[in-house]
């Protein structure tokens, strides 16, 4: 009930194609969603998040997608560079402190 | 300079040492977390403070400690270390939401502990 189980563990995307990572959880009682980027020997660092009652966020050319029937959300990257090969990291949290993240995606982007 | 600073980065140690990991912060955050990294299986909670006088177990507190000597510092320490403690330890901070829905984590640059 508290995991958030994400996908795929590895992807590797063209520049310029799309990246997208899925995260899917079961407690509804989560109430807001962060991504997390992390480079290599740094500390992961926020990079968007949503509400539940938002079904989409987008910042640049990050967007999150968010089906809360499904309790499943994606991390869309458009336009993807190789700046942003990095291990991105989904999360859940209940309240304002405590969050359940997932596994990761380590995203490669070849030039 | 860093607002979240851990020490050491890197630190190899031997079965069954104890060993301290030191986080200091000066973005004036009262909460402070300490996470475990392993492949595969993402950023776990071992133990959170949201002040010097109150702290909690994460989901993963057994076989640590920690020490919360001031606002700014989050000591995490392990007492007999084993091979399975080995892994990327990051302390993280935060502040108390201010009609926010949650707090933004900060997170350190990690301390890479491996145990022989």
């Amino acid at each position: 009930q508290q995991q958030v189980k994400q996908s795929p563990q590895s992807l590797i995307v063209q520049k310029g194609g799309i990246s997208i990572i899925n995260c899917a959880y079961e407690n509804t009682a989560f109430d807001y969603f962060p991504w997390y980027q992390q480079f290599p020997g740094k500390g992961p660092a926020l990079l968007i998040a949503i509400r539940p009652d938002v079904s989409e966020k987008k910042e640049g050319r990050f967007t999150i997608s968010f089906n809360k029937s499904a309790k499943q959300f994606s991390l869309h990257i458009m336009d993807s560079q190789p700046g942003d090969s990095a291990t991105y990291f989904c999360a859940a949290s209940i309240g304002t402190y405590k969050y359940i993240f997932g596994t990761g995606t380590r995203l490669k982007v070849l030039a | 300079d860093a607002d979240v600073t851990q020490t050491p980065r890197n630190r190899i140690t031997k079965t069954g040492k104890r060993i301290m990991l030191e986080c200091s912060q000066t973005k004036g955050h009262d909460r402070m977390y300490w996470y475990r990294q392993d492949p595969g299986l993402g950023l776990r909670l071992i133990y959170y403070s949201f002040d010097v006088k109150d702290i909690n177990k994460g989901e993963i507190s057994d076989g640590y400690s920690v020490s919360r000597q001031a606002q700014a510092k989050f000591s995490l320490s392990l007492e007999s270390a084993i091979p399975n403690q080995t892994a990327l330890y990051f302390c993280a901070t935060s502040d108390r939401t201010s009609g926010r829905i949650a707090d933004t984590q900060y997170f350190g640059p990690g301390t890479r502990l491996t145990v022989l």
